[in-house]
């Protein structure tokens, strides 16, 4: 599976889009590109996911680059309880859902 | 509707001393998965399974064993535990494969051995 990179730390302000990117630029066809977030010492939890179309569901939006080879996820209103680590995950259908976690962003939003 | 359930939340485990994290899913979910996450650090896949009397070794499983005699339960054992086993484990489910499934997450195991 491809490996991902993302910033390490971003902070963003109650109320405003937080922006997270993720650089994939190894990205083959058929690999999906997934987000979770962890909050504080919680287990994951899934936000979205894409292949090459843009997809928004009630949690997020997530931007793919034409090439694929970059991605953002757009949070449009971010609450204080979107504090957590993001994590960009890259990798192909196989079957079981064997996800690699890298080390994330950690996204603070300020009051 | 519970979920992923984990137990214990913590243990502390002396050198040698054996231990089973126990997980169980009330989701009809064939697909289970254990991850630890060590300290500041993102989570590595130990073992997982595709349904029942089926398991496969994930990125990390040397010092675990697990078992899948129900499609409900997905029990984690460390046999002989060492310092580096030190971590929080996670188990997962998933209704099936492929692209368009997520995964659902536990609340964790802490687990210190010391």
């Amino acid at each position: 599976d491809a490996k991902t990179t993302q910033p390490p730390s971003m902070d963003c302000a109650e109320g405003r889009a937080a922006n997270l990117p993720c650089n994939h630029s190894t990205i083959s066809g058929n690999e999906y590109v997934y987000w979770y977030r962890q909050i504080h010492s919680q287990g994951p939890q899934y936000i979205i996911h894409g292949l090459k179309n843009n997809e928004t569901n009630e949690m997020a939006s997530l931007i793919i680059t034409e090439d694929r080879k970059s991605s953002t996820l757009i949070l449009p209103h971010a609450t204080l309880r979107d504090t957590a680590v993001y994590y960009c995950i890259v990798r192909v259908d196989r079957g079981a859902q064997k996800l690699v976690f890298g080390q994330g962003t950690r996204l603070t939003i300020n009051p | 509707n519970a979920g992923v359930t984990q137990t214990p939340k913590f243990r502390i485990l002396k050198i040698g001393q054996s231990m089973t994290l126990q997980c169980t899913q009330d989701m009809n979910h064939n697909y289970m998965y254990w991850y630890r996450q060590d300290p500041g650090m993102g989570l590595k896949l130990i073992y997982y399974s595709v349904g029942a009397g089926i398991t496969d070794k994930g990125e990390v499983p040397n010092g675990y064993n697990v078992s899948r005699s129900t499609t409900e339960d997905f029990p984690l054992r460390l046999e002989l535990a060492a310092p580096s086993q030190t971590s929080v484990y996670f188990c997962a489910s998933s209704y099936q494969g492929g692209p368009n499934e997520k995964l659902f997450f536990g609340s964790g195991t802490q687990l210190s051995v010391l």
